[in-house]
This record gives structure tokens, sequence and C-alpha cells, in this order.
């Protein structure tokens, strides 16, 4: 059975600091790896995606992708108190473009 | 939240009720999907449907009955449903099915079974 495993948090971090969320997944054929972003009561959005191996930098975002260590992680740079959410990882593998979602971890950035 | 479109917000029915639950997408994009989010569970994926054709049923039970009448519409039938089916269901699309393809939610539906 195909895992994607978070830390529920909530991960608290001050203003200005940088936020790291960290996921693990158990299929090794993974291709593919998302983080969307949740707010409370609303949609998931999508914010990064990875393919390959090393970072991906997008503005105060970084994703980082280590496939032998099946672990993909994203970084937030400069936390604003409207970071506060829960961000979700997703993964599909080789079975097509079916998504595997993590349970999410709640970021609270306090001011 | 005005590319993926999804009515009504809310809903609230009864277990012998009958109610469907719909999806529209404006990005032009050729495969749409449902997922369920319960509290204090993962998002779970429902039903993939490419170019009108369902390509992915994961083990839903038959009380819920999808219909994609074109690739821009999306339909989720309801029928004699449990309390434990109340959850938030999401609707997505994206270009295709081909691996790695972003998806992108709608608002979603927040559904109460009495």
């Amino acid at each position: 059975q195909k895992e994607v495993e978070q830390n529920s948090g909530p991960l608290s971090v001050p203003e200005g600091a940088i936020a790291s969320l960290n996921c693990t997944y158990s299929d090794r054929g993974s291709q593919s790896f998302f983080w969307y972003r949740q707010y409370s009561g609303k949609s998931p959005e999508l914010i990064m995606f990875i393919y390959s191996n090393g970072d991906k930098e997008d503005g105060r975002f970084t994703a980082q992708l280590n496939k032998a260590s099946q672990y993909v992680s994203l970084l937030i740079r400069d936390s604003q108190p409207s970071d506060s959410a829960t961000y979700l990882c997703a993964v599909n593998s080789n079975a097509g473009n079916m998504l595997t979602f993590g349970g999410g971890t709640r970021l609270m950035v306090k001011p | 939240e005005t590319g993926v479109t999804q009515t009504p917000r809310h809903l609230v029915m009864g277990m012998t009720n009958k109610k469907s639950l719909k999806c529209e997408q404006h990005l032009g994009h050729n495969a749409m999907y449902w997922y369920k989010q319960s509290a204090k569970k993962p998002l779970e994926l429902m039903f993939v449907y490419s170019l009108e054709e369902r390509v992915e049923n994961n083990s839903v039970p038959s009380r819920f009955s999808p219909e994609c009448p074109n690739s821009s519409h999306l339909f989720l039938h309801l029928h004699t449903l449990q309390p434990e089916d109340s959850a938030l269901y999401l609707c997505a699309s994206s270009t295709s099915v081909r691996l790695g393809t972003e998806q992108y939610f709608g608002p979603g539906t927040r559904l109460t079974v009495t």
C-alpha cells in the first residue's frame, strides 16, 4: 500500500523565520511530487511541484527532493502570518496521475 | 477558484435522500477527479475521468455514482448515504492523466448526512 507520511504538527515558527516541512513516501516508483497549501475551510491550492532530485525554488518557496531517501521537503523563507495553513504533500507513481496525499502539516507563523 | 467551480457549496441530506454534486472546469482540461476529505484523514481519491471515460474507481461504494457527460462537467450522484459519508468532496482537473500533470481543485462541497 502506497503511503505518504507527514508530521501533523502544529509546527510553530516566528515571523521571518524559515519553516521546514517534511514528507516521506513508501513507493520507490514515485515520479512526481506536489505541495499544496490548504487554509482552514478552503480547498487545496497547488504551490510547488518537483520531479527531479535536488532543489527547486519559486519565490520564498523551495522544494527539495531526495529519491534515494524517499524524502521531499518544502522550505518557506521569511515566513509570514499569512503562510499559516495546512501543507499537504502529494505523490504520484508510475501508475498514472493518481495522487496519494499525506495527512498534512499544520503551520502556524506567529507575529 | 473560478477555474474549477462546484455546486452546491454546502449540502445537508438525510440517509434516504438522493442528491447530486456538480463540478465544472473552465480550464480546457481533459481529466477530472473526485476526492473525499474527511476529518483527520488524508485526501482520498475516489474517481478519475479522462476524456469522459472513467479510468479509476478507487474501491468506492456503489452509493456514490459518478457521471461525466463531457470534459468540462463532472457529477457525483449520491443515494442512501451513511453519516460517515459526511465530508468535504473536492473536484479537481488537469490537462491529462499523464503522470505528473498538475491537478487544480475546486472549492469543494461540504456534505453532512443526517
